[in-house]
């Protein structure tokens, strides 16, 4: 078990770029979730996966975001047409239903639209 | 929709000493866990204390502790004998367990944070 893995660490595009994230869960997490952290703010919910099921979609989550979760496994978070609005650390926790409330997190992505 | 505030952006805290960290939220729902993550500089985000709303006891971890005050809806932390360490953001955070299906999605409500510095 090698904990929550994102990927890129860190990300630099131009403003207008399209960016994907990955994200890779404990492997016996069935519950995946996608926060975003801005400078100053604490993590704020963005979509969240039981199995390959996105079940919930915030708001901040306009239609330029979108996120899957193929087969259950890893999960990916695309951002298009990026603005300067969007730099922010994307976190990335598993957690599983039999453990009941305990996250787990990875080191986050950190983007910034330039 | 729950909030949680976190009135204090800053403290510090000499090493070996005690300090508290503050916590309220608001919320209509009965049933709830509340926690306490800590962000390191650069580093993940980690799971410090958690506590079940329908538990009266406080809940306790090592040099962890909270204060949970269900009415008055305050949930601080306080963390005793203090080491370099724990120099970290502290977030509070609020879990719903219910949801109008009765389902739940177990996500989180964090507050804003708080940057504590321990030291030396």
């Amino acid at each position: 078990d090698t904990g929550v893995s994102q990927d890129p660490r860190h990300k630099i595009t131009k403003r207008g770029q399209n960016v994907t994230f990955r994200c890779d869960p404990i492997s016996e997490h069935n519950r995946l979730y996608w926060y975003r952290q801005t400078l100053g703010q604490g993590p704020e919910f963005l979509t969240y996966f039981q199995n390959e099921a996105q079940l919930e979609k915030s708001r901040l989550l306009s239609d330029r975001f979108s996120a899957e979760r193929p087969k259950g496994s890893f999960s990916t978070l695309e951002i298009q047409r990026t603005e300067q609005g969007d730099s922010a650390m994307y976190l990335c926790a598993s957690a599983s239903t039999s453990a009941g409330y305990g996250y787990t997190f990875g080191s986050g992505t950190r983007l910034t639209v330039v | 929709a729950q909030t949680v505030t976190q009135s204090q952006p800053e403290m510090s805290v000499q090493e070996a000493e005690t300090v508290t960290l503050s916590c309220t939220y608001d919320t209509s729902e009965n049933n709830y866990y509340l926690f306490w993550y800590k962000q390191p500089p650069s580093r993940q985000m980690i799971l410090v204390i958690r506590q079940e709303a329908y538990k009266q006891q406080n809940a306790t971890e090592n040099r962890f502790s909270v204060n949970f005050q269900k009415a008055a809806k305050s949930f601080s932390l306080k963390i005793s004998d203090s080491q370099l360490g724990d120099t970290a953001m502290y977030f509070c955070a609020f879990m719903k367990l219910t949801m109008d299906s009765g389902g739940s999605n177990y996500k989180l409500t964090f507050g804003k944070g708080t940057l504590l510095t321990v030291n030396p």
